[in-house]
């Protein structure tokens, strides 16, 4: 069975500039979160979607964050402007059934913004 | 809000060393503790879920026990390859389904 596949493995951008990653998560999985984790730190969670519907945003910072689960299956998320403090590795996982089902995590996406 | 705490933040053994791994949680009602395994550059990989105290999980070297307060990760007989970051994470009965993780413990087993 394939993995949460993600892309890219590892991006460098600018402060102020825009950037996005992209999931995949397993298929079947109906459930898709964002995760993201600093350095030293435990992953948090950003956004969870229930097939192509968002179910928790509370901690997205939507100012200048935003993501999309068209067609309930991919995920992109999306950064706009970058700030010095999005540093970090940003995690995507899915679970087949979000009530206290297990969930997958992806490789990752590891973003430095300078 | 829920949190989680993991102690020791570092811990490094000699192979065969046994040893546990701490984790205390506050949560509004306690639908499942998760422990995870994670490598450098990688993804945490799921190892055990425990849903009610008194609960205990084992694969291999690992073996989970729950409380109502805490979660132990106990280590039998380490190996090197169990170098890694052990990380504890919750999740909340009713609303969302995210986690709620700890900072982690960087285990580290040396030969």
């Amino acid at each position: 069975e394939a993995g949460v596949a993600q892309s890219p493995r590892y991006k460098i951008i600018e402060k102020r500039q825009s950037v996005a990653f992209w999931c995949n998560p397993i298929s079947g999985h109906a459930t898709l979160y964002w995760y993201q984790q600093i350095l030293g730190q435990g992953p948090k969670l950003l956004i969870q979607f229930q097939n192509n519907g968002v179910v928790d945003d509370s901690q997205l910072p939507k100012d200048r964050f935003s993501a999309e689960r068209l067609k309930g299956v991919d995920s992109t998320l999306k950064i706009q402007p970058a700030k010095l403090e999005d540093s970090a590795v940003y995690l995507c996982a899915s679970s087949l059934d979000g009530a206290a089902g297990e969930q997958f995590f992806g490789p990752g996406t590891r973003l430095t913004v300078l | 809000e829920d949190q989680v705490t993991q102690s020791p933040e570092a811990l490094r053994l000699q192979e065969g060393e046994s040893s546990s791994l701490n984790c205390s949680y506050t949560v509004s009602g306690l639908r499942g503790l998760f422990w995870y395994r994670q490598d450098p550059g990688k993804g945490p990989e799921f190892l055990f879920t425990l849903y009610s105290a008194g609960e205990e999980k084992e694969k291999e070297r690992l073996k989970a026990t729950l409380t109502k307060k805490e979660s132990f990760l106990h280590i039998t007989a380490p190996k090197p390859e169990d170098s890694a970051t052990y990380l504890c994470a919750v999740q909340a009965r009713g609303g969302a389904d995210g986690l709620t993780f700890g900072k982690g413990t960087h285990l580290i087993i040396q030969p």
